[in-house]
């Protein structure tokens, strides 16, 4: 499974779009990319999957470029809410086993 | 619908003592994950199910771990006897297929005294 990394922490204001990359150099060929967000005292959440290009849902964008060695998770105009920690993974859906692999995570704070 | 739910929230029992985490998945999920973050380190995959199977328990960290799932609905994680670096939060996640996402539970913080 291919390592990530990713920023330890941001710091943002409301209203204002975030954009969180995360490198994959390793990606393999059947690899997809997903974002999980953790709040405090909760359990992850997913937020988004991607293979390449792009994919944009209610929550949030994902881009992929070509060579598909990193992502950029997209946040638009956050809020105080969004404030929490965002996991980028790297690997395929049909493995035996489908174990999530979490790195340390990008902590957003959001500030008023 | 209800989501996974976690039982208890919160456990603190002393080093040598006996401790049972309950999971109860998402209602026609077959496929039921344990993974836990300790202190300081990342959140680590333990074990996961297919339904009553155990289909890959390679995170497990020893043998004082035991996960069941009896009749293929919830699932309990036994920890006997704990030990200090045991502490931490213990998730349980579920997903209806393996091309699913998996839906996070809130987790059992245990504290190991």
């Amino acid at each position: 499974l291919a390592k990530t990394t990713q920023p330890i922490s941001m710091d943002s204001y409301e209203g204002q779009e975030v954009n969180i990359t995360c490198s994959h150099n390793n990606i393999a060929t059947n690899d997809y990319i997903t974002w999980y967000q953790q709040f405090p005292s909760q359990g992850p959440r997913f937020i988004i999957q991607g293979y390449k290009t792009k994919v944009t849902n209610e929550v949030a964008s994902l881009f992929i470029p070509a060579d598909r060695k990193s992502s950029t998770l997209s946040l638009p105009r956050v809020s105080l809410s969004d404030t929490a920690v965002y996991y980028c993974l790297v690997g395929a859906l049909s493995y035996n086993t489908d174990k999530l692999i979490f790195g340390t995570g990008t902590r957003l704070q959001v500030f008023p | 619908e209800a989501g996974v739910t976690q039982f208890p929230s919160h456990s603190v029992i002393e080093k040598g003592q006996t401790v049972t985490l309950r999971c109860d998945p998402i209602s026609g999920h077959d496929n039921l994950y344990w993974y836990r973050r300790v202190m300081g380190k990342e959140i680590k995959f333990l074990l996961h199910f297919v339904k009553e199977s155990k289909q890959d328990e390679s995170g497990m960290p020893n043998n004082r771990f035991l996960a069941e799932r009896t009749g293929g609905t919830y699932s309990t994680l036994k920890v006997q006897p704990a030990e200090l670096e045991d502490s931490g939060v213990y998730f349980c996640a579920s997903s209806q297929s393996r091309d699913n996402e998996q839906f996070f539970g809130p987790g059992t913080r245990l504290t190991v005294l």
